[in-house]
């Protein structure tokens, strides 16, 4: 069954460094997502992406954070300048259009020291 | 925009007991309504969904219903077992690309 791919699975960072998270959605997808969750709490939206652009973003996603799609297969999350509260589980989603079912990848999970 | 609110925290169920989780959403153009089940150190994994079109939905051991005018669901699990244990999460979503809205999630603890 094809399923959203992510790596690292963990990722340990020093704060104020750069860090890039990477996701291949399923491959007839054409929406995609970042999603973070920090330690026992819910599922919160970060941005969505489609047709090359982002569609949208919560407040969580400032200037801190880009998405990129280099080409046709991955879909990055770039955090410029990690902080501590930026520590939590990140994960990636996807789906093949509006209205359709979500699928999530395993997710990565990132320690800003 | 959408909020969505879910009770219990936590759930304690005796093996082979049925469990029941509910939500409820703001949003009254909301249609879309799935159920995640969270294993410890997994992502989501979407178990069943609903649409604003019908009031319950069925799928072995799981069902979902849905009370439009009430803006509450609600997930069932019959006869309980140990694997069912893991953190539930609802969601809620208006249609298109609007992303979904997840409620603070379950933890179901299936007693053996």
């Amino acid at each position: 069954e094809p399923e959203v791919t992510q790596t690292p699975s963990h990722q340990v960072t020093q704060m104020g460094q750069e860090v890039i998270l990477r996701c291949v959605p399923i491959s007839n997808h054409l929406y995609f997502y970042w999603y973070r969750q920090i330690l026992g709490q819910k599922v919160e939206f970060l941005v969505s992406f489609y047709n090359n652009e982002i569609s949208e973003k919560s407040e969580i996603f400032d200037d801190q954070f880009s998405v990129e799609r280099p080409d046709g297969s991955n879909f990055t999350l770039k955090i410029r300048s990690t902080k501590l509260e930026d520590s939590a589980m990140y994960f990636c989603a996807s789906r093949p259009g509006p209205g359709e079912k979500l699928f999530f990848g395993s997710g990565t999970q990132l320690s800003v020291l | 925009g959408e909020n969505v609110e879910q009770h219990p925290s936590t759930l304690s169920v005796q093996e082979g007991d049925s469990a029941v989780i509910k939500c409820t959403y703001s949003d009254s153009a909301s249609n879309y309504f799935p159920w995640y089940k969270q294993e410890l150190g997994k992502g989501p994994q979407l178990i069943i969904d609903i649409r604003s079109n019908v009031g319950e939905k069925k799928d072995q051991r799981i069902a979902v219903t849905l009370n439009k005018t009430a803006k509450h669901f609600s997930l069932h699990i019959t006869e309980t077992q140990p694997e069912d244990s893991a953190v539930y999460f609802c969601a809620a979503i208006y249609s298109g690309n609007t992303p979904l809205v997840f409620g603070k999630g379950t933890r179901l603890s299936v007693i053996a």
